[in-house]
């Protein structure tokens, strides 16, 4: 139940084409959704959140979409650049209860080719 | 503002040895995080600090593993003896207490068990 299952494992993409990564959560509590994104020989950094008041959040280039009944969300980057190759990372929290501990998926690989 | 610094960044040491690692979060930053990173994977939770207490330490395998925050602000995670599944990132992340839940990563210490 605290799991967070992330897919697909490695995405290419062309540049300027739109890159889509999903995640579903099966903790009802989880109440707090971040990606990060990890460049090599750096730790992930916050790239976008969400909470569930909400079902749509929009950052530049980066979208998540959440579907709270679903227990599903969707981090969408548009006109992805050869700068987005990267893994980026879903997780999950329960700020409430768990002081704010990440649940993280397995990450996702990107390659946008120029 | 400085981000959260961990040293060393590289280290290889043989099965059984010690080994310490260091990191200093953001200045004024209460929380602080320990995760492990095994290649191919997404970060896990070792064990959270708020100030200098234990929060959370469910998930550190007490027999190997040991960490401590004197005063609250830099931390040392040892692992001793080390074992061959130990090779991973060991990354320190740290938070400020209030409204955000970003959490902040280092760039990680790459171990390697042989």
């Amino acid at each position: 139940q605290q799991q967070v299952k992330q897919s697909p494992q490695s995405l290419i993409v062309q540049k300027g084409g739109i890159s889509i990564i999903n995640c579903a959560y099966e903790n009802t509590a989880f109440d707090y959704f971040p990606w990060y994104q990890q460049f090599p020989g750096k730790g992930p950094a916050l790239l976008i959140a969400i909470r569930p008041d909400v079902s749509e959040k929009k950052e530049g280039r980066f979208t998540i979409s959440f579907n709270k009944s679903a227990k599903q969300f969707s981090l969408h980057i548009m006109d992805s650049q050869p700068g987005d190759s990267a893994t980026y990372f879903c997780a999950a929290s329960n700020y409430g209860g768990s002081q704010g501990n990440l649940i993280f998926g397995k990450g996702t690989k990107l390659s946008v080719k120029p | 503002e400085a981000g959260v610094a961990q040293s060393p960044r590289y280290k290889i040491i043989e099965k059984r040895q010690s080994v310490a690692f260091w990191c200093n979060p953001i200045s004024g930053h209460a929380t602080l995080y320990w995760y492990q990173q095994i290649l191919g994977q997404g970060p896990k939770l070792l064990i959270q600090f708020q100030n200098n207490g234990v929060v959370d330490d469910s998930q550190l395998p007490k027999d190997r593993f040991s960490a401590e925050r004197l005063k609250g602000v830099d931390s040392t995670l040892k692992i001793q003896p080390a074992k061959l599944e130990d090779s991973a990132v060991y990354l320190c992340a740290s938070r400020s207490v209030g409204t955000s839940f970003e959490q902040y990563f280092g760039p990680g210490t790459r171990l390697t068990v042989t």
